[in-house]
């Protein structure tokens, strides 16, 4: 499978645990998109990552957030001390990285936080 | 602001109807548009985009999409319904920033297909 790799596809946590989603982009692609899908609503840009690089955190909460994309291995979303409100659908999204190049979404990690 | 309307958030067709599924959004620039299809528990998958050029733009699954820069919208359309098009569906424009773009969506469309 060529396309972005998310795992895991479902993670539970209890309050107050931390979080790790990885995502693996598709090959050749080296920039990397997170975006959040909160229950019956459409998805909200968090952050972008080249490689070893935030490029643009605008959509990040201000705390317990924080991305990562390594020269080597995944990009990791953590997310620390996790509350009910975390609770949601977290997608991974790669391109090629030129302005018009369309990102291609990985399945998603469902988080649920008991 | 850049936003992206999509005004019905529940339809219901019968199989074999013709669908249209509404998007308006609001950028100051050319915008580059996008239509995404997500099935439950799933990602979303690209159905067509929008750069420049023809503004009829076709995409897989026999999906369309037309952009009227008068109207500031991007409509999706399929003349035939099948029941595997149930699934939700998400328009988004591209806002350029730097050399990259981050996708602003819609909240969504929940289509539901009668048999």
């Amino acid at each position: 499978n060529a396309g972005v790799m998310q795992n895991p596809r479902h993670l539970v946590r209890r309050r107050g645990q931390e979080a790790r989603l990885r995502c693996s982009p598709m090959k050749g692609h080296s920039h990397v998109y997170w975006y959040r899908q909160l229950p019956e609503e459409g998805l909200k840009f968090m952050v972008y990552l080249q490689k070893e690089n935030i490029i643009d955190e605008s959509g990040m909460p201000k705390e317990r957030f924080s991305a990562e994309f390594p020269k080597e291995g995944p990009s990791i979303l953590r997310i620390q001390q996790v509350v009910r409100g975390d609770s949601a659908a977290y997608f991974c999204a790669s391109s090629l990285g030129t302005a018009n190049q369309p990102q291609h979404f990985g399945d998603g990690t469902r988080l649920s936080i008991l | 602001a850049q936003s992206v309307t999509q005004p019905d958030i529940h339809i219901t067709v019968s199989e074999g109807a013709s669908l249209e599924l509404r998007c308006n959004y609001s950028y100051g620039a050319t915008p580059y548009l996008f239509w995404y299809v997500q099935s439950p528990g799933q990602g979303l998958q690209l159905l067509l985009k929008y750069f420049s050029g023809d503004t009829l733009v076709q995409g897989i699954k026999g999906f369309e999409a037309e952009f009227k820069r008068s109207q500031s919208s991007f409509n999706l359309r399929k003349p035939s319904v099948h029941w595997s098009d149930a699934a939700e569906y998400f328009c988004a424009v591209a806002l350029f920033s730097g050399g990259y773009n981050k996708l602003i969506f819609g909240a969504g469309t929940r289509l539901a297909v009668h048999p």
